[in-house]
């Protein structure tokens, strides 16, 4: 199946420094990423929508300005935690979408974001 | 309101048994795409099954299969002869929305399997 991968997968910062998470697809072309966060023994929630071409779309609830999300290429996509703090440790896992596998999206690995 | 109800937060199975775990979704959608991944505890989600709304058939892939029942709105995932493997998590989700780029999946609170010897 395809491949999507994460980089880094696990980091520790100090509260308010900025931390970027990459998303990429290795095999194919995402048109689609999408963000979630996991907190401990709870599901995954949806933060932003992002299409190769255009603004990322946030979910409700969802500070856009703290979580910077960038589309750079149909392969690659980022989140910036800026200004991080204790209570965004958490689990953020992407996926990406091909356009011509619609019903299927491929998950990353997740980074585990810990802000001491 | 809850758009997709996983009942079971924890469901335990001998080796080599069947397991269903319930699932069940609201909406007013005609069409709608419903998933079931598996989450080890490494953290990554892997896809197991795919029912689309209009599929007249249920969904099988392997061991896996969801009895989809549309009337009741339910997707329970069948799975035949478990294996210690398959002790995981198990999410159902719920593609909501149509177009391309829009439409975003819903998660269920999740069901964690045990299977013992």
């Amino acid at each position: 199946g395809a491949v999507v991968s994460q980089h880094p997968s696990r980091v520790i910062c100090k509260s308010g420094t900025s931390v970027k998470i990459e998303c990429r697809s290795l095999d194919f072309q995402a048109t689609t990423m999408f963000w979630y966060r996991q907190f401990p023994k709870q599901s995954l929630m949806l933060m932003a929508t992002s299409n190769e071409g255009s603004k990322a779309t946030y979910e409700q609830g969802v500070e856009k300005d703290k979580f910077l999300i960038n589309h750079a290429s149909l392969t690659l996509s980022t989140l910036t935690v800026t200004s991080a703090h204790p209570e965004d440790s958490s689990f953020y896992i992407c996926s990406a979408r091909a356009r011509a596998v619609y019903n299927e999206q491929f998950f990353g690995p997740g980074t585990r974001l810990t802000v001491l | 309101a809850q758009k997709i109800t996983q009942t079971q937060p924890g469901m335990f199975v001998q080796e080599k048994e069947a397991v269903t775990l319930d699932c069940t979704y609201d909406t007013s959608d005609p069409s709608y795409g419903l998933f079931w991944y598996k989450q080890p505890s490494s953290g990554e989600m892997i896809f197991l099954i795919y029912q689309g709304s209009y599929d007249q058939q249920n969904a099988t892939e392997g061991r896996y299969s969801l009895n989809f029942q549309k009337a009741r709105k339910s997707a329970n995932l069948v799975i035949s002869a478990s294996q210690l493997g398959d002790s995981a998590m198990y999410f159902c989700a719920m593609r909501e929305g149509y177009n391309i780029g829009t439409d975003k999946l819903i998660f269920g609170t999740g069901t964690r399997l045990q299977v013992f010897p």
